[in-house]
Order: structure tokens, then C-alpha cells, then sequence
């Protein structure tokens, strides 16, 4: 299996909702990433998992909670998000030190209104 | 900001032209890599082009990095219509973060 999945593929949600991203890979891939691309630009880098610990966050705001529960699996707990958080989340994972480049899943296109 | 710069933003050309897109960064790198992303969907994967390397080709692409110069480009050759994308270069440097530069949006005509 070389593949990142991404569930759900669209999601909407209200600024009061809390909802959840996730992310599987099963290519024993030991990072894995959550990035957040608005239309027309570059993906922007928001966390990074490291052996299943948080290695890198980007001064994200509170609001957006990663949790790796496992190698394979990466939750993004959304709460109390802004339309202006409307973006593509897009996971990845990797192997080490970004040797080979990184594997993106599909992503999550998500509308806060 | 960090985030590395391409040229053109936009591309527009023929079936069976050529396509050149140049990305100039501002830090010291590990490598830089090139990507495409197909209609704001997931990017993948194209080439890696290591620090101490200057040239790499993959099938119609081929890859040059000047690091005295903080630049790379992404050549592809004989382009055909499903070659249409927006293309990244990105860069990493002892860690694991991947900084992408602003990205060229190809469009190649039938």
C-alpha cells in the first residue's frame, strides 16, 4: 500500500461544531504531516509527528488539536474554527529526514461557515 | 517569510513545447524537490535534487539546481495536455519541514 487516505473528502461545519480530520498511511512511513493550502497558494505546513510525537508546530492556533494515536493514523480535532480557516487540509507522511520526499494524500476540502 | 519564489505564475503553451519553471529560494538546503497538484487536490511527487547534485532527469523532466545562485528549475519536455497542473518546488534543511515556494500554474493546450 503506497497510498496517504483521507477521510472525509469535503466536510462543512458551523463555527460552534467540532469535527475531525483523519489520515492513514501503511507504508511505515515514521513522520507525518498536516498542511493547510488556501486557493492559489502554496501548501502551508502546520505540524509535524515525528516516531508518533509531536516534533514541529507552526504557531498554529488552538483551535486546530493534532493527536497520533498510532504510526499509521493522524487525527486533526477541529473546534471553534473561523470561515476563514476554510481551506484543503492535506496529510503526508514520510520517510526519514524527507530523504525520498514526502507522500500527500487527496485531502480534506473544508467549509467553515 | 521563507517561502521560496516561482517563475512564471502562469504558463500557457502547446502540445509538444517545452516547459520551463524556475524557483529561487532563501535558505541553505538538504535538497529541493519539485511537485504537481492536479486541480487543488494532493500534490505528488516528482523529482529530488540533492545539495551537492546539479543535474537529475526523470522520464521528460529534468531538474537543475545552482545552490551559489539559491535556484533550481523544472524543465519538461514534449508536454502533452495531462502535464496540466500547478507545480511546487519545495525545500527542507535539517528538519522535517518542507517549505514550498509559490507554485506555477502550466497549461498546456491540445
Amino acid at each position: 500500500d503506497t497510498e496517504v487516505t483521507q477521510t472525509p473528502k469535503h466536510l462543512v461545519m458551523g463555527m460552534t461544531n467540532k469535527k475531525s480530520l483523519k489520515c492513514e498511511q501503511h507504508m511505515g512511513h515514521r513522520a507525518m504531516y498536516w498542511y493547510k493550502q488556501k486557493a492559489k497558494k502554496p501548501p502551508e505546513l502546520m505540524f509535524v509527528y515525528s516516531y508518533e510525537k509531536l516534533s514541529i508546530n507552526e504557531s498554529v492556533p488552538s483551535r486546530f488539536s493534532p493527536e497520533c494515536p498510532n504510526s499509521s493514523l493522524l487525527n486533526l480535532h477541529l473546534h471553534a474554527l473561523q470561515p476563514e480557516d476554510s481551506a484543503l487540509y492535506l496529510c503526508a507522511s514520510s520517510q526519514d529526514r524527507l530523504a525520498g520526499g514526502i507522500n500527500f494524500g487527496p485531502g480534506t476540502r473544508l467549509l467553515v461557515l | 517569510s521563507q517561502q521560496g519564489e516561482e517563475d512564471p505564475q502562469a504558463l500557457s503553451i502547446q502540445e509538444g513545447e517545452n516547459a520551463t519553471m524556475n524557483c529561487s529560494y532563501k535558505t541553505s538546503i538538504n535538497n529541493l524537490q519539485w511537485y504537481r497538484q492536479n486541480s487543488g487536490r494532493g500534490l505528488v511527487h516528482l523529482i529530488l535534487i540533492r545539495s551537492n547534485e546539479r543535474e537529475k532527469h526523470s522520464g521528460r523532466l529534468r531538474v537543475t539546481l545552482d545552490t551559489s545562485k539559491k535556484s533550481s528549475s523544472l524543465l519538461i519536455t514534449a508536454s502533452r495536455a495531462a502535464d496540466t497542473a500547478s507545480y511546487f518546488c519545495a525545500t527542507s534543511y535539517n528538519t522535517d519541514k518542507l517549505i514550498f515556494g509559490t507554485g506555477t500554474r502550466l497549461q498546456v493546450f491540445p
